[in-house]
C-alpha cells in the first residue's frame, strides 16, 4: 500500500533563506509526483509535476527532484519570501489506479520578514 | 474565468440532513475527482469519474453518492449527514486520468455538521 510522508511537519525560517522540504513514498510504481501549495482557506495550486522518468523540474525559485528508486522527492525553495508562507503538499500518482493522487500530510512553512 | 468552481463554499447544517455540493470545470478535462480533507489537513481521494463513468470509489460510505451529468460537472450528494462528515471537500479535474498532467483543484467546500 502506497504511503507518502512529509518531513518536517512545520518549518519556520527567516526571509532570504534557502530551504528544502522532503517527501518520501513507499512504492516506486508511480506515473508522477506533484508538489502543491495550499494557502489557508484555499484550494491547492499545482507547483511542479515530475514524471517518473524525470529527475527534476524547475519553476522560478522552485526546484523539485525525484529519486524514484529510493522513494524520495525534495522541493527546494531559493531565497524564501514571506509570500511563500503556506502548506506544501506532495502527492504521488500510482500506476493503474485511475489517476488518483495519494497525498502526504504536508509541511507548513512560515517565512518571517 | 475560474477553472474548477465549487458551490457552496461554506455549508453548515444539522446532523441527519441531506446536502449536495456542486462542481464544474471549464478546462475541457475528461476526468473529475472528489477529495476529502479532514481536520488534520489530510487529503484523501473519494471518487473519480472519467467521461461520466465512475472509475474510483474509494471505500466511501454509501451515504455519499456522486453524480456526473456531463464531463464538465461532478456533484456530490450526502445523505443522513453525520458529525464525522465535517471536513473540506475538494473537487479536482485533469485530462484523461491525469497520468502526466497536473490535477486542478477548486477552492473547496467547508462542511460543518452541528
Amino acid at each position: 500500500k502506497q504511503e507518502v510522508t512529509q518531513i518536517p511537519a512545520a518549518l519556520s525560517v527567516p526571509e532570504g533563506e534557502n530551504l528544502v522540504l522532503n517527501c518520501s513514498f513507499t512504492d516506486s510504481a508511480i506515473y508522477n509526483l506533484q508538489w502543491f501549495r495550499q494557502d489557508p482557506g484555499k484550494g491547492l495550486t499545482s507547483l511542479l509535476l515530475i514524471q517518473s522518468s524525470q529527475r527534476e523540474q524547475t519553476s522560478g525559485r522552485l526546484n523539485a527532484s525525484l529519486d524514484k528508486s529510493s522513494g524520495r522527492s525534495t522541493l527546494y525553495i531559493a531565497a524564501s519570501q514571506p509570500g511563500d508562507s503556506a502548506t506544501y503538499l506532495c502527492a504521488v500518482n500510482p500506476y493503474n489506479q485511475g489517476g488518483k493522487l495519494i497525498f502526504g500530510q504536508g509541511t507548513e512553512l512560515s517565512v518571517k520578514p | 474565468d475560474t477553472a474548477v468552481s465549487q458551490t457552496p463554499k461554506y455549508l453548515v447544517t444539522q446532523m441527519g440532513n441531506d446536502k449536495s455540493i456542486k462542481c464544474e470545470q471549464n478546462l475541457g478535462h475528461d476526468t473529475m475527482y472528489w477529495y476529502k480533507q479532514d481536520s488534520k489537513k489530510f487529503l484523501k481521494i473519494m471518487f473519480s469519474y472519467n467521461n461520466k463513468e465512475l472509475i474510483i470509489n474509494e471505500t466511501v460510505p454509501n451515504r455519499f453518492s456522486p453524480k456526473s451529468p456531463d464531463k464538465a460537472h461532478l456533484n456530490l450528494h450526502i445523505n443522513s449527514l453525520e458529525l464525522g462528515d465535517s471536513a473540506v471537500y475538494f473537487c479536482a479535474s485533469s485530462p484523461s486520468r491525469g497520468w502526466n498532467q497536473p490535477q486542478h483543484f477548486g477552492d473547496g467546500t467547508r462542511l460543518s455538521i452541528l
